[in-house]
Parts: structure tokens; sequence; C-alpha cells
């Protein structure tokens, strides 16, 4: 059964940078992509992107672009996704999942909450 | 690239049925057989409960249903339960530079 463990709950001042890990287990990591979704407070799930595991390739939504890099360590099946120059409306709740295929993400993290606050 | 348009709310009795549009564009929704949808209840991970516009993942109950017309999707949800109440979310792939995007969401009461 595939699984996906993320670190717990993180304050990060405004300005700062924020690297959240996902590490995977009980498939073979390589062979599907990771995706990455936050939820702000009150608000839906917001697409970032996604990294393609066997080689590295991302994607990453247009809102994101210069801010967000994604990358995956095979070694130890983790991946990673940092967020710089936070604001306060960065603050959610930030969501790896496995990409199954297009737009589906059969499996995901428990999340790890931002909150980004002086 | 927008988020799809979902209503905000949808509610049934028990035993009843509800349904849920997903409206997007000939860019997205109406372009490709690529929409997923997702149950959240708040405070877990969302759930994936159907892929390639109405197929359903392993374990996921056939009281759920998907089907699409145009730039449209439609997520049913039959013989509604207790647990089916949480927030609903439509997700569809729209290109090449975007991939994927979701709905706004449907929060669902079983009344």
């Amino acid at each position: 059964q595939a699984q996906l463990v993320q670190s717990g709950a993180e304050v990060i001042k405004p300005g700062a940078s924020v690297k959240v890990p996902c590490k995977a287990s009980g498939y073979t990591f390589t062979s599907y992509g990771i995706g990455w979704v936050r939820q702000a407070p009150g608000q839906g799930l917001e697409w970032m992107g996604w990294i393609h595991t066997y080689n590295g390739n991302t994607n990453y939504a247009q809102k994101f672009q210069g801010r967000v890099t994604m990358t995956t360590d095979t070694s130890t099946s983790t991946a990673y996704m940092e967020l710089r120059s936070l604001r306060s409306d960065d603050t959610a709740v930030y969501y790896c999942a496995r990409r199954e295929q297009v737009a589906t993400l059969d499996y995901w993290g428990q999340g790890t909450l931002v909150t980004v606050s002086s | 690239q927008s988020a799809l348009t979902q209503p905000p709310s949808a509610s049934g009795s028990p035993g009843q049925s509800v349904t849920i549009s997903c409206t997007g564009t000939s860019s997205d929704v109406g372009g490709y057989n690529y929409v997923s949808w997702y149950q959240h209840h708040p405070g877990k991970a969302p759930k994936l409960i159907l892929y390639d516009v109405n197929k359903r993942p392993s374990g996921v109950p056939d009281r759920f249903s998907g089907s699409k017309s145009g730039n449209t999707a439609s997520l049913t949800v039959s013989g509604l339960q207790a647990e089916d109440e949480a927030d609903y979310y439509c997700s569809s792939y729209a290109n090449s530079n975007t991939f994927d995007v979701f709905g706004t969401g449907t929060k669902v009461t079983v009344l």
C-alpha cells in the first residue's frame, strides 16, 4: 500500500523560505510523479505543480513560477517542495500526492501546515 | 489558468441523490477526458473518488458516478449517507503548460 508521510507544522517569518519533505513508501518511487497542492484557510484546493520523479523534470503552476522549486532524492524516496519569499497569504496546508497519471492524484500525504507570521 | 466552476453547496437527505457540476472550457474539461473528483473531509487528506471522468479507484463504492458533456463534468452521489458529507473538488488536465487545475469546491450536506 502506497504511503506518503509529510513533516509537522512549521512557522516561518515573512520573506523566508520553507522546504517541505514528503517521504514515499510502499511503491516504486520513480514510477510515479509527485504533485503538490495547497489549501489556504477557508479556501479550496490549489494546484502548485508536479515533478517527474524518474528524471526530475518539473511543471509549475504559473502563479508559483520563480518562487517554487520541487526536487526529489531518489535514494530516500523523498520529494521536496521549497517555496521562497513567503507572504502571509502563503499560510496554508501543503499536500504532496502521488500522480498516478494526468490529473489523477491517488495517494496523498497528511499535509503540512505552514504558517507565515512574524 | 482559472479554477473550474463548481456550485458552493449542495444537499440531500439520506438515501437521495445529489449531483455536482464542474464547468470549465474547451481548453480543460471540454478538451480532455481527464477529469478527476476528490472527496475532502476537513482535517484529513483528500481522497480520489473518480478519475478519467467516470472510473472508480478500487474501494470506492459505485454510489459515486461521473459523466461529462461538453465543457461540464458532473459527479453524482446516489444513496446519500451521513459519511458523504464533505467537500468535493473536481480537477482536470488543462494543457502541457498549465497541466492540472482544480474546481472551486462544493460542500455537500446530508440533511
